[in-house]
């Protein structure tokens, strides 16, 4: 059993450009998020979904984007990366958007955008 | 908006010592709270979680009581190992029901258990 598979593991990136970071479950979990962590500051909230073709936006949304064609994948694009947004990132699903189904975490996709 | 303050960090402890991190949250309404831990080159695990208020949740030998009246959660484990060296995170997820999974996370706590 995978659980959540995040791609790449470590990313370099210049200024400016784009990439994608990919997410996939396959416990046919509804609900699909994006989470950064950076140091002092815990994880917050970049995007979620609570099901294919619904997204919406979370703490800090500005920069990204994500799409949800499918109930496994999520990816995750940064359209012009920024010194800002180098962090490690987080995807994490449940069964459901309710309070009793617990978030399962990938192992993480570490950027540098330099 | 909703918050969670942890204790400051790092905690560093001798094997077998008792373990305190100190979590405060300011939210609306009644949250769900949850302790969540990291370990090295991984993502979160959900450790625990209480519900409702009084509600005490365990796991692994761990231990946190929701406290409406001082709002906070405090993770406790009476006797630590080396294995239990991660960052634990305090979240609460709210309570109404557009909340879903959204948690908010305080900022880590990373412990260090010493042989």
């Amino acid at each position: 059993n995978a659980g959540v598979t995040q791609t790449p593991k470590f990313q370099v990136l210049k200024t400016g450009q784009s990439m994608t970071l990919q997410c996939a479950q396959d416990m046919n979990h509804e609900y699909m998020s994006w989470y950064r962590q950076d140091p002092g500051m815990g994880l917050r909230l970049i995007h979620y979904s609570v099901g294919a073709g619904i997204t919406d936006q979370g703490e800090v949304p500005n920069g990204y984007n994500v799409s949800r064609s499918t109930t496994e994948d999520f990816p995750l694009r940064l359209l012009s990366a920024a010194p800002s947004q180098t962090s490690v990132y987080f995807c994490a699903s449940s069964y459901s958007w309710g309070l009793n189904s617990p978030l399962h975490f990938g192992n993480g996709t570490r950027l540098t955008v330099t | 908006g909703d918050s969670v303050t942890q204790m400051e960090g790092p905690v560093t402890l001798s094997e077998e010592a008792f373990l305190t991190i100190n979590c405060t949250y300011t939210a609306t309404g009644y949250p769900s709270l949850f302790w969540y831990v990291q370990y090295p080159g991984e993502g979160l695990q959900l450790l625990l979680k209480a519900t409702k208020a009084d509600d005490k949740g365990s796991n692994k030998g761990f231990e946190a009581t929701y406290r409406k009246e001082t709002t906070s959660f405090h993770l406790e484990k009476g006797s630590v190992q080396v294995s239990d060296s991660a960052v634990y995170f305090c979240a609460l997820s709210g309570r109404q029901e557009t909340s879903g999974s959204r948690l908010t996370f305080g900022e880590g706590t990373q412990l260090t258990v010493n042989p």
